[in-house]
């Protein structure tokens, strides 16, 4: 089992631009959460998937969008790119209300 | 909401001391505490969790202890050694909605010298 995998790791993109990471969770992990690490500080919280529908969002703007699949796999969807967007995007799955276990996180940097 | 607030932001110690690490939390809801290690350029990794119908929980080397009243709890480490050093996470979460929402503390950087 390769638990949570993110893809990419890194991405490069300009102010403006549109960007989607995506997320797969541990195996028979059902819910997948993402979070924004901006450097030299702790995860925020951004939304919540479960069922393919978003369960609960933090406080992020609507440029932030995602997508649960019926596989479980999620994508976040950021758009007209900022640059304090730069930051490194973490995915963490679990079972509902379970603790959840991280990916490794793709890495952001808006030019 | 719930705002977590950590402290100390660094911490050095000398290989074998004790380090501590404190957050507080301002939601009384919250009833989920878990600690986070994470190393340079990896992702968080539990380290220990603590739910608050209890009030201290040990594992091996760490320990965490939680004061629901005062709203706050604390990372334990005993013996360091070198290999501990790394940036720590607080975080709280209400887990009663059946989806957990983590609110992460500022970390603290815990450097152990040799």
């Amino acid at each position: 089992d390769a638990g949570v995998t993110q893809s990419p790791t890194h991405l490069i993109k300009t102010r403006g631009q549109q960007v989607t990471l995506r997320c797969s969770p541990k195996s028979g992990h059902d819910t997948v959460s993402w979070y924004q690490q901006a450097l030299g500080q702790g995860p925020q919280f951004i939304f919540q998937y479960y069922e393919e529908e978003e369960r609960q969002r933090g406080n992020f703007p609507d440029r932030f969008s995602g997508h649960q699949f019926p596989n479980y796999s999620s994508e976040l969807n950021v758009n007209a790119l900022l640059l304090g967007d730069s930051a490194l995007y973490l995915c963490a799955s679990s079972i509902r209300n379970g603790q959840g276990l991280f990916g490794p996180g793709t890495r952001l940097t808006v030019t | 909401g719930e705002n977590v607030e950590q402290h100390p932001s660094t911490l050095s110690v000398q290989e074998g001391d004790s380090a501590v690490i404190k957050c507080t939390y301002s939601d009384s809801a919250s009833n989920y505490f878990p600690w986070y290690k994470q190393e340079l350029g990896k992702r968080p990794q539990l380290i220990i969790d603590i739910r608050s119908n209890v009030g201290e929980k040990k594992d091996q080397r760490i320990a965490v202890t939680l004061n629901k009243t005062a709203k706050h709890f604390s990372l334990h480490i005993t013996e360091t050694q070198p290999e501990d050093s790394a940036v720590y996470f607080c975080a709280a979460s209400l887990e009663d909605t059946g989806f957990q929402k983590l609110v992460f503390g500022t970390g603290t950087r815990l450097l152990v010298s040799p």
